[in-house]
């Protein structure tokens, strides 16, 4: 159980262009999401907590109006890069607790590369 | 503000040996800590999780610690195997929200067979 799809797994597109990542949760339902960044051989930054009905929780420093979060049901979750640019090209993952507990473990899908040209 | 320290370079070991990696913490006081293990191009999977009030943690040949006194966490594999060589992240809440996980930079570990 606890299983957590992320699609697309790679996706290259054009500079100015936006791009959609998908986040479900398979077979369990989650009120939270969270979406991590990663750069090569760096650690998992943190860029918002998606929720379910209500509007996305953003870190200090990353723009919403560029990375539009969209959860619009208990299992759907989706990340919208915004007029990309080369400097957004990183992996971005998703995330889902299956209990609604403080220390329940996070579910990872297995990320989105995203490559700007 | 809030630190999570784990060993840059990676470790590299003889199969069959104990790998022990390292997780440091400044500026906080987390009640749990988490491990997880990524491989490349994959999304985390979560390991163990030990709170603030329990000294050690195990899970088959995996082993973790917590010192609170200390601020770390050593994460052990015995015996490791060839299939062990990964990312090795070590997590904490974060100080505005226990909701949210915050991620150490993690050790690459890597098993010679």
């Amino acid at each position: 159980g606890a299983v957590v799809s992320q699609h697309p797994s790679r996706v290259i597109c054009k500079s100015g262009t936006s791009v959609k990542i998908e986040c479900r949760s398979l077979d369990f339902q989650a009120t939270t999401m969270f979406w991590y960044r990663q750069f090569p051989k760096k650690s998992l930054m943190l860029m918002a907590t998606s929720n379910e009905g209500s509007k996305a929780t953003y870190e200090q420093g990353v723009e919403k109006d560029k990375f539009l979060i969209n959860h619009a049901s208990l299992t759907l979750s989706t990340l919208t890069v915004t007029s990309a640019h080369p400097e957004d090209s990183s992996f971005y993952i998703c995330s889902a607790r299956l209990h609604d507990s403080y220390n329940s473990p996070l579910h990872f899908g297995n990320g989105t590369r995203l490559t700007v040209t | 503000s809030q630190k999570i320290e784990q060993n840059s370079e990676a470790l590299n070991i003889q199969e069959g040996k104990t790998a022990t990696l390292t997780c440091n913490y400044t500026n906080y006081s987390p009640a749990y800590l988490q491990w997880y293990r990524q491989d490349p191009g994959r999304g985390p999977v979560f390991l163990l999780l030990i709170r603030e009030n329990e000294k050690e943690k195990r899970k088959e040949r995996l082993k973790v610690t917590f010192d609170t006194t200390l601020k770390q966490s050593l994460f052990h594999i015995t015996a490791s195997q060839p299939a062990d060589s990964a990312t090795y992240l070590c997590a904490l809440a974060g100080m505005d929200s226990s909701y949210k996980l915050i991620f150490g930079s993690g050790t690459r570990l890597l098993v010679r067979p």
